[in-house]
């Protein structure tokens, strides 16, 4: 029940288009979803996140749709950019303080 | 500008031989936390403080300690350095608005 599964494991996408990262969660005490964009050799970098009192939230290209009663939450980045490549990481948390991650997604931007 | 510091970027250790990392933040946030990564894959979460308290997952090695001395500082020792423990080791910090911040990362190499 602690999980958050995150698809897909890798994703491939060519200069322009729309890139699409879903993670789905079981505990309904969650209440706080936060992206993470990570470069090889750096730590993890917040990218943006959503708490669950909205259905989404856009930040620049980024955007968090959220689907409280599914319980899925995905990251949509428009007109992806080589320098996009990176994995990113879902992550839940609920006022415990410890955050659940997702697996990761590796992403390639083609140029 | 605020932020979590990590020293030493890169260490290298002999087997066995103990080693210390340490992280600082100037954000002020009561919560501080010691991931372990490794290539490719989430963090995983080896501990973590909400001020003084100190709260460790139950599959971290006791290989691994940690102290806090302050708000400020943490620090996380690794008494007898195996090979699998090679890894990225990332502090973090969240505050009140649960939004956790990453610093940099110390890439350990044990030989």
């Amino acid at each position: 029940q602690q999980q958050v599964k995150q698809s897909p494991q890798s994703l491939i996408v060519q200069k322009g288009g729309i890139s699409i990262i879903n993670c789905a969660y079981e505990n309904t005490a969650f209440d706080y979803f936060p992206w993470y964009q990570q470069f090889p050799g750096k730590g993890p970098a917040l990218l943006i996140a959503i708490r669950p009192d909205v259905s989404e939230k856009k930040e620049g290209r980024f955007t968090i749709s959220f689907n409280k009663s599914a319980k899925q939450f995905s990251l949509h980045i428009m007109d992806s950019q080589p320098g996009d490549s990176a994995t990113y990481f879902c992550a839940a948390t609920s006022g415990t303080y410890k955050y659940i991650f997702g697996t990761g997604t590796r992403l390639k931007v083609l140029a | 500008d605020a932020m979590v510091i990590q020293n030493p970027r890169y260490q290298v250790t002999q087997f066995g031989k103990p080693v210390t990392l340490s992280c600082s933040q100037t954000l002020n946030h009561n919560v501080m936390y010691w991931y372990q990564q490794k290539s490719s894959q989430a963090p995983k979460l080896l501990f973590h403080y909400y001020d003084k308290d100190f709260n460790n997952e139950a599959d971290t090695p006791d290989n691994f300690q940690s102290r806090r001395p302050n708000t400020s500082f943490c620090f996380l020792d690794i008494r007898s350095p195996g090979l699998g423990d090679a890894a990225m080791y990332l502090c973090a910090t969240s505050g009140a608005r649960n939004e956790q911040f990453f610093g940099p990362g110390t890439r350990l190499t044990v030989l």
